[in-house]
């Protein structure tokens, strides 16, 4: 089964700066099948990223995914108040199991 | 307007039985593939279960094969999570996401139903 691990675990930015998310996995994954996650306190996760670099409907171009292998990224440009919340990446097929990293939180500096 | 709707969450015993639910609406429920979610207090998310758009296949993670069953009535737009045997570790916020059209990423999830699970 295949891990996925994040880092930093926290990461502690202003806005305005660059954010660069991290997720490693335990071995080679398809690209087409790495996705990335946002969830704020209280709520529900929302799609960010999908393939590894498709941003999802209604996403800002302020986030953007990349990666092959096992080293995935998601990077936020410029970071707004709104974008410190929770991260996760999760490697998923067309079947299970559909694992999600442990999350990296961003919190305002 | 687009939207999952989960219910039927609560605090229950070790050992008892409960059933989610989760309403569908705004979108062509029967075609798309769906998924519940769940997340532990203070944890991070692990997937539960899986069932294709016709409920033809279904997927369950390890930690609740042979305790829960998902199940999909499409004339009614509903997903449901049938839970026996809970235990303490089962209790979490349990979301149902559904699948991505092209993809099996998760494009769409519910607000959440928390099950407790305390003597």
């Amino acid at each position: 089964e295949i891990v996925l691990t994040q880092s930093p675990g926290t990461l502690s930015l202003s806005p305005g700066d660059r954010a660069t998310l991290s997720c490693r996995a335990s071995q080679s994954v398809r690209s087409t099948y790495l996705a990335w996650y946002q969830q704020k306190p209280g709520q529900a996760p929302r799609l960010l990223i999908y393939g590894a670099s498709n941003r999802a409907t209604g996403i800002s171009d302020r986030f953007s995914g990349s990666g092959s292998g096992t080293d995935f990224t998601l990077t936020i440009s410029s970071l707004e108040p709104e974008d410190f919340a929770v991260y996760y990446c999760q490697h998923y097929g067309t079947s299970p199991p559909y694992t999600f990293g442990q999350g990296t939180k961003l919190e305002i500096k | 307007q687009v939207q999952l709707v989960e219910s039927g969450g609560g605090v229950v015993q070790p050992g008892e039985s409960l059933t989610l639910s989760c309403a569908a609406s705004g979108f062509i429920f029967s075609i798309y593939g769906m998924f519940w979610v769940r997340q532990a207090p203070g944890k991070g998310l692990e997937w539960v279960a899986y069932i294709l758009f016709d409920g033809s296949v279904k997927y369950y993670a390890d930690s609740v094969r042979g305790r829960f069953t998902i199940s999909r009535d499409n004339s009614k737009n509903t997903l449901h999570l049938q839970m026996n045997s809970l235990s303490p570790e089962d209790a979490a916020v349990y979301y149902c996401a559904k699948r991505l059209d092209s993809d099996f990423a998760f494009d769409l999830w519910g607000q959440g139903t928390p099950v407790t699970v305390s003597s």
